[in-house]
């Protein structure tokens, strides 16, 4: 299986900072990698897709870049509604796998 | 607007069978583009896999799970399903149903979800 992991765990950062939250694969899975945001008590929504293609709907503030194994999520000017966790997802191979999550903290 | 929504009863005694249902709406669970999944998550943890279905009734399976996992679909509801027998508290989580487009993006990624249910294993 493929192991997906994800840095920081958990972060803090003011509005208007740049974030970076960074997914690395166990092996490489070329840009079979998604991104999602959950914010409380909601259910996942998704943002990124092929590692980097914009979901409709999704600010231009955020990006997604990298292939292989190494991949990052960025928050170009942080916002108040941009509270929540994010998670990475590889659908290179089954099982289909999640990082653990990293918590944004305003 | 495609809405899934999941229903199955919260609170399920260990070494039973819990069983959720997730209805389709606003769109047809016979769509060829999709696959169709089940995903849950327990409290303050990461997201997991557990299964997917297509409407044609091919199926697939977390492979740690596969032993104890069933997931059915009935197109004349517009509904799929998720058996988990011999349940224990470590199934206890939030469980989602979600849409997984499998056409046109290779990344494949879930795009729709319902909102969740808790399933709490106790006695």
């Amino acid at each position: 299986d493929i192991q997906m992991t994800q840095s920081p765990s958990s972060l803090s950062a003011s509005v208007g900072d740049r974030v970076t939250i960074t997914c690395r694969a166990s092996q490489p899975i070329s840009s079979h990698l998604n991104w999602y945001q959950q914010k409380s008590g909601k259910a996942p929504e998704l943002l990124i897709f092929d590692a980097s293609t914009l979901q409709s709907g999704v600010p231009s503030r955020f990006s997604g870049s990298g292939s292989g194994t190494d991949f990052t999520l960025t928050i170009s000017s942080l916002q108040p509604e941009d509270l929540a966790d994010y998670h990475c997802q590889q659908s290179f191979s089954t099982p289909v796998s999640f990082g653990g999550g990293t918590k944004v903290e305003i | 607007q495609l809405q899934l929504q999941e229903s199955g009863p919260g609170l399920v005694k260990p070494s039973e069978t819990l069983s959720l249902t997730c209805t389709v709406s606003g769109g047809s669970i016979r769509d060829s583009d999709y696959y169709w999944g089940w995903i849950r998550q327990p409290p303050g943890k990461g997201l997991e896999w557990i299964a997917n279905i297509y409407y044609s009734g091919s199926t697939y399976y977390r492979p740690s799970l596969k032993s104890r996992v069933t997931i059915s679909i009935d197109t004349s509801k517009n509904q799929f399903s998720l058996n988990v027998n011999s349940v224990t508290a470590a199934d206890t989580a939030v469980y989602y149903c979600a849409r997984r487009t499998m056409t046109a993006v290779a990344s494949r990624p879930y795009d729709y979800w319902g909102q969740g249910t808790l399933v709490t294993v106790s006695s």
